[in-house]
């Protein structure tokens, strides 16, 4: 069946500090692949998104590139702020015309000043 | 910006009462989906509607676990009885329609713990 795998938390980063978390799949065929973020006590938000492969998604200044070739989808920002501390989801859908999304585990991210 | 709505929030329960979740999906979204979140893990999906019919509830506990969309707009999904380990957060997601690689769209969640 469809995985997805995320590195282990958390990311203990100091602001302005580069972040990667590492995301990789299993499917079948070709999935859209998404990043969500979750605030403390809320529910999940659209991150980015990419529906093909060497599609980047990106949006408020993280992105990440759908690599079929190593089958990844890994986020990236160049300089992270104190209020991008939360846990962020890796996720698929569309695998085999299924219309079910596999989540990764979450990655918590902690940003110091 | 339209947003699906959830309430309660949090809901504290005993074991053994009945507990019911509420949704609003984003005006004009057909598919609803319900998840559970257990800390520290992804969402996993319990059921999911398109309009007002069941899609998939493969993984739903029906002994305990009920879900309706009877106008194919808002949702209920109830718990009777609750257990110690349905504590978790509900979400509920939307999407415009149903087909592989939909985006969903997903609430605020609510945090259920049972005593």
């Amino acid at each position: 069946g469809d995985s997805v795998t995320q590195m282990e938390g958390p990311v203990t980063l100091s602001e302005e500090a580069c972040l990667t978390i590492n995301c990789t799949y299993t499917a079948t065929g070709y999935p859209s692949l998404f990043w969500y973020v979750q605030y403390p006590g809320e529910g999940l938000q659209l991150l980015l998104k990419a529906t093909k492969a060497d599609d980047k998604g990106s949006n408020k200044g993280f992105e990440a590139t759908y690599r079929k070739e190593t089958t990844s989808f890994h986020l990236e920002k160049g300089s992270v702020q104190v209020s991008d501390s939360a846990v962020y989801f890796c996720a698929l859908s569309g695998s085999g015309g299924s219309y079910i999304p596999t989540f990764g585990r979450g990655t918590s991210l902690i940003v110091h000043p | 910006e339209a947003e699906v709505a959830q309430s309660p929030r949090y809901k504290i329960t005993e074991k053994s009462q009945a507990v019911a979740f509420w949704c609003d999906p984003i005006s004009g979204h057909a598919t609803l989906y319900w998840y559970r979140q257990i800390l520290g893990q992804g969402p996993e999906l319990l059921v999911q509607f398109q309009d007002e019919s069941v899609v998939d509830d493969s993984q739903l506990p029906k002994d305990r676990f009920s879900a309706e969309r009877l106008k194919g707009v808002d949702s209920t999904l109830k718990i009777q009885p609750a257990e110690l380990g349905d504590s978790a957060m509900y979400l509920c997601a939307s999407s415009q329609l149903l087909r592989p690689k939909e985006t969903q769209y997903f609430g605020p969640g609510t945090r259920l713990l049972v005593l």
